[in-house]
């Protein structure tokens, strides 16, 4: 069965800070996604990473994949208050099937 | 932006009754899901098409069904709603030719109060 584990689940974080989400999931998946959801709202898509370990950045987020440790990570550079939110890895499970996700971490950044 | 629409986003009902939740998307996604989420907590998926005539349950069971007629719609009936069936629903949608950056696209979300 596939699990998706984040880490931690709250982050409270003082602005210009820099901190790191972890995702960890228990087999082989084609394809990890991470996902921003504000309060009351639906879920915003932010990366899609491939097997192949890839790294992308937006902003002051940028997400990668290390496919051997089975572990992903999105990096918080020089946190705002606009990047409060709780964040969401999901995984695809067999065959193309609907996503796994992880319990999300809540992030709150403070001034 | 996806255009994926639910409604009703809020709704309020007592328990024993019949409630269909709306689900329609115009980008001609052959894939769609329905997740329920708890405040604050992680989603759980609970029905998911691949296309048309196509429905499967998925992990968690919601006593609910779903039904695929056409491309572009999706929705889920519960046919006798409990107070165990407060949550929030998700709808998504994705595109389903395993292209590179296929990504699942969320609806606003309907969130259902049973009495």
């Amino acid at each position: 069965e596939l699990k998706v584990e984040q880490n931690p689940l709250f982050l409270s974080m003082q602005e210009g800070k820099n901190y790191t989400i972890y995702c960890n999931y228990s087999t082989t998946s084609d394809r990890l996604y991470w996902y921003r959801q504000d309060p009351g709202k639906s879920l915003e898509s932010l990366f899609v990473l491939l097997s192949n370990g890839a790294v992308k950045q937006e902003g002051r987020l940028m997400a990668s994949l290390d496919t051997k440790a089975r572990l992903s990570t999105l990096h918080i550079t020089a946190a705002v208050h606009d990047l409060s939110a709780t964040y969401f890895c999901a995984v695809e499970g067999q065959a193309g099937t609907a996503l796994i996700f992880g319990k999300g971490t809540t992030l709150s950044v403070s001034s | 932006e996806a255009d994926i629409y639910q409604t009703p986003r809020y709704l309020v009902i007592g328990t024993g009754k019949k409630i269909t939740l709306e689900c329609s998307q115009t980008m001609g996604h052959d894939k769609m899901y329905w997740y329920q989420q708890d405040p604050g907590m992680e989603l759980h998926l609970i029905h998911y098409s691949y296309g048309v005539n196509s429905t499967e349950k998925g992990d968690l069971s919601s006593e609910s069904t779903v039904s695929r007629i056409r491309t572009e719609h999706f929705p889920l009936t519960l046919e006798s709603a409990r107070p165990s069936h407060t949550s929030q629903y998700l709808c998504a949608s994705s595109e389903g030719t395993r292209k590179i950056q296929e990504t699942q696209y969320f609806g606003p979300g309907t969130r259902l109060l049973v009495l």
